[in-house]
């Protein structure tokens, strides 16, 4: 299994509301990401927990809150977000959180729309 | 082309031609290398890597080159078909840097 599964793959939420972002992987890795993609633009890091723990926030509004029930699974809690946070919301894993260590295995986003 | 605004970097070419894609990266101390392919509506998709031990490496139809003296990067496909028509993105991380991705070429191929 070389899949990370994204949940839901569409989003629209309005501004008071609160909505999760569900990301799994069954690929043992012990590293796991959030990113944020607007259109025509790169991907851009917001959070990496590796074996379980935050290890990097890009500094990302604590509107967005983030949480690794256990190793396969990676939430993105979502609470009060404005409109410019509508974007392509990538999840992915890699084997460990070192940036020279192979591939990250994206998933197929969740499209968020915001009210 | 540069990238203006929303405006993504456009490698327009013909179906059966190669195609070469460049990236310039930042970070000397980068050692790792990878290209991404993101087809509309998905997320990336990977191609190939090249650490900074190698020059050159080859896989189906793509190549990658790297030139650590001038920091650049480019990724060559043989035979462009249609279904290579996509956004590339080059990545370049190290030890104790994360993945970082650069700005994205938009290849799209003409019948």
């Amino acid at each position: 299994d070389t899949e990370v599964t994204q949940t839901p793959k569409h989003l629209v939420m309005g501004m008071t509301n609160k909505k999760s972002l569900k990301c799994e992987q069954h690929m043992g890795h012990r590293a796991m990401y959030w990113y944020k993609q607007k259109a025509k633009k790169p991907p851009e890091l917001m959070f990496v927990y590796s074996y379980e723990k935050l290890s990097i926030n890009e500094s990302v509004p604590s509107r967005f809150s983030p949480e690794c029930p256990n190793s396969s699974l990676l939430n993105l809690h979502l609470h009060a977000l404005q409109p410019e946070d509508s974007a392509l919301y990538l999840c992915a894993s890699s084997l460990n959180d070192r940036g020279n260590t192979g591939e990250l295995f994206f998933g197929e986003g969740s499209r968020l729309t915001v009210l | 082309g540069e990238s203006v605004g929303l405006h993504l970097p456009t490698l327009s070419v013909q179906e059966g031609d190669n195609s070469i894609i460049n990236c310039a990266y930042s970070n000397s101390a980068s050692d790792y290398f990878i290209w991404y392919k993101q087809e509309s509506g998905k997320g990336p998709q990977f191609i190939i890597d090249i650490r900074s031990n190698m020059d050159k490496r080859q896989g189906q139809r793509v190549t990658v080159l790297l030139n650590k003296t001038v920091k650049h990067l480019s990724l060559q496909i043989a035979a462009t078909q249609p279904g290579d028509s996509a956004v590339y993105f080059c990545a370049e991380g190290g030890a104790t840097n994360k993945l970082i991705f650069g700005t994205g070429t938009l290849l799209a191929v003409q019948p």
